[in-house]
């Protein structure tokens, strides 16, 4: 059981690359999350998915776009990366939107 | 979801009880109290979360006063894997988000 897991681990991007994160768990859970951590600072909400087809935005949610794939996987899509989104990245999942959230062990993103 | 304040760091010595303070005294009446740590470069890792009892599991203790407006997560034997920074949570059961601030820095010394 290896609960929420991210690829890649660490990224460095040009400003104007794009590149896909991804996120999956083997917990069963419906809701799914993505949040941004900048240095020194709390994590911020960039969209989630309460369940499997539907996703909303965050707080933060300028420059992404998100997929639920299926049950256990949701990606998060940087289309046109910029120096701001520099930042680490965490998926992380509950059974539903009121429960428990679990978190995965990050992406470190780097945009030059 | 109400605003929480901690301090932003402590120090406490290896193998005694860490207690970790958190006011919370706009918190309505159906927000829990969560607790969550992370450590260095690593995901958050969830604690303990209550309501309006105090609660217990295998990694802390949870206090929480009777008018709620504040709470203490203990950790009764503190060891140097310990060493991260708590961040107190209060959420609203409707809400999707976990707002973290700034968290308390606590560092466990031999």
């Amino acid at each position: 059981n290896a609960g929420v897991t991210q690829t890649p681990k660490f990224q460095v991007l040009k400003t104007g690359q794009s590149m896909t994160l991804q996120c999956a768990q083997d917990m069963n859970h419906n809701s799914m999350y993505w949040y941004r951590q900048d240095p020194g600072m709390g994590l911020r909400l960039i969209y989630y998915s309460a369940s499997e087809g539907t996703t909303d935005k965050g707080e933060v949610p300028n420059g992404y776009n998100v997929s639920r794939l299926n049950k256990r996987e949701f990606s998060l899509r940087l289309e046109s990366a910029a120096p701001s989104q520099t930042s680490v990245y965490f998926c992380a999942s509950s059974q539903e939107r009121t429960d428990t959230q679990y978190f995965g062990p990050g992406t470190r993103l780097t945009v030059l | 979801d109400a605003k929480t304040t901690q301090p932003t760091s402590m120090d406490c010595a290896e193998g005694r009880a860490a207690n970790l303070p958190c006011n919370h005294s706009t918190i309505s009446g159906n927000e829990y109290v969560y607790w969550y740590r992370q450590i260095h470069s690593q995901g958050p890792q969830y604690i303990i979360h209550g309501l309006k009892n105090n609660e217990t599991n295998e990694m802390a203790s949870l206090i929480i006063t009777e008018d709620r407006k504040s709470s203490t997560l203990i950790l009764p034997h503190a060891t140097l894997r310990d060493t991260a920074v708590y961040y107190c949570i209060v959420r609203n059961p409707s809400g999707y988000a976990l707002n973290f601030g700034k968290g308390t820095s606590l560092l466990v010394t031999p």
